[in-house]
C-alpha cells in the first residue's frame, strides 16, 4: 500500500533563517506531488504541484521554492523565511494515470516563525 | 481567484442526529468536486470525487449530492456519532486546460461537533 511521509512535524524558525521540508511517498511510481500551506483562519492554498522529477508548478508568487529531485521525493525550501511563511503546511500525492483522483496528504508540518 | 464557500462554518449535533452542510464553487467550468474529512491531529482523508452532475456517492452513513448547475454540492451524516467530529472540506477543480486533476480550490471547511 502507498504511504507518505513528511517531516518535521513542528518547527520553528527565526525570520531570515534557511527552510527545507520533505516529503516521500512509498509504493507508487510516478505519483502528482502537491505542496499546500494552512495559514490561520484559511483554507488549504495550494502551492506547489509536481507532475515529474523536475517539474514543479507555482500557483503563487511567495518566498518559497520546491524541487523534485527523485521521483517520489517533494522538497519545499526558502532561503530566508519571513513571519508570513508561518503555518501548517501540507504535502500530498495523487495518481496519474486516471484523472479525478483523490488526494491522500502527509501528516503535516507547523512551522512557526519568531 | 476561485471562490469555495463552505456553511456552516461549525456546527454542534446531538450524537443520533443527522446533519447536512453545503459547498458552493463556480457553476461555469467545472471538472470535479472532492470532499475529505480531517481529524484532529491526523491528515485529511479522501471521502468522495464526484464528477457528475446529479452524482451521489455514499460511505457508510456519509453521502453526498452534486449540482453542477447551480454550483453546489451537500454532504450528509445520517446517525452522528461522535467519532464523526471533524472539519469536513470540500474542494473544486474547475478543470482548466493543463490542470488535469492537479489544481484543487478548497474550502475554509464546516467544522464538526458531535456531543455524546
Amino acid at each position: 500500500s502507498q504511504t507518505i511521509h513528511q517531516w518535521p512535524a513542528t518547527l520553528v524558525q527565526p525570520v531570515g533563517s534557511p527552510l527545507s521540508l520533505e516529503c516521500t511517498v512509498e509504493g507508487t511510481s510516478n505519483p502528482n506531488l502537491y505542496w499546500y500551506r494552512q495559514a490561520a483562519g484559511r483554507g488549504l492554498q495550494l502551492l506547489f504541484y509536481s507532475v515529474g522529477i523536475g517539474q514543479i508548478s507555482s500557483e503563487v508568487p511567495q518566498n518559497l521554492s520546491a524541487s523534485r529531485p527523485q521521483d517520489r521525493q517533494f522538497i519545499l525550501s526558502s532561503k530566508k523565511l519571513l513571519l508570513s511563511d508561518s503555518g501548517f503546511y501540507l504535502c500530498a500525492w495523487s495518481e496519474t494515470l486516471r484523472n479525478n483522483q483523490p488526494q491522500h496528504f502527509g501528516d503535516g508540518t507547523r512551522l512557526s516563525i519568531l | 481567484i476561485l471562490n469555495v464557500e463552505q456553511s456552516p462554518q461549525s456546527l454542534h449535533v446531538q450524537e443520533g442526529d443527522s446533519t447536512n452542510f453545503t459547498c458552493s464553487f463556480p457553476s461555469s467550468n467545472f471538472y470535479a468536486l472532492h470532499w475529505y474529512r480531517w481529524e484532529t491531529a491526523k491528515s485529511p482523508e479522501a471521502l468522495f470525487v464526484m464528477t457528475l452532475n446529479g452524482d451521489e456517492k455514499k460511505k457508510g452513513r456519509i453521502s453526498a449530492t452534486l449540482n453542477t448547475k447551480e454550483g453546489y454540492s451537500y454532504l450528509y451524516i445520517k446517525g452522528s456519532q461522535p467519532e464523526d467530529s471533524a472539519t469536513y472540506l470540500c474542494a473544486f477543480n474547475p478543470g482548466d486546460s493543463g490542470a488535469g486533476s492537479y489544481q484543487l480550490t478548497f474550502g475554509k471547511g464546516t467544522k464538526l461537533s458531535v456531543i455524546p
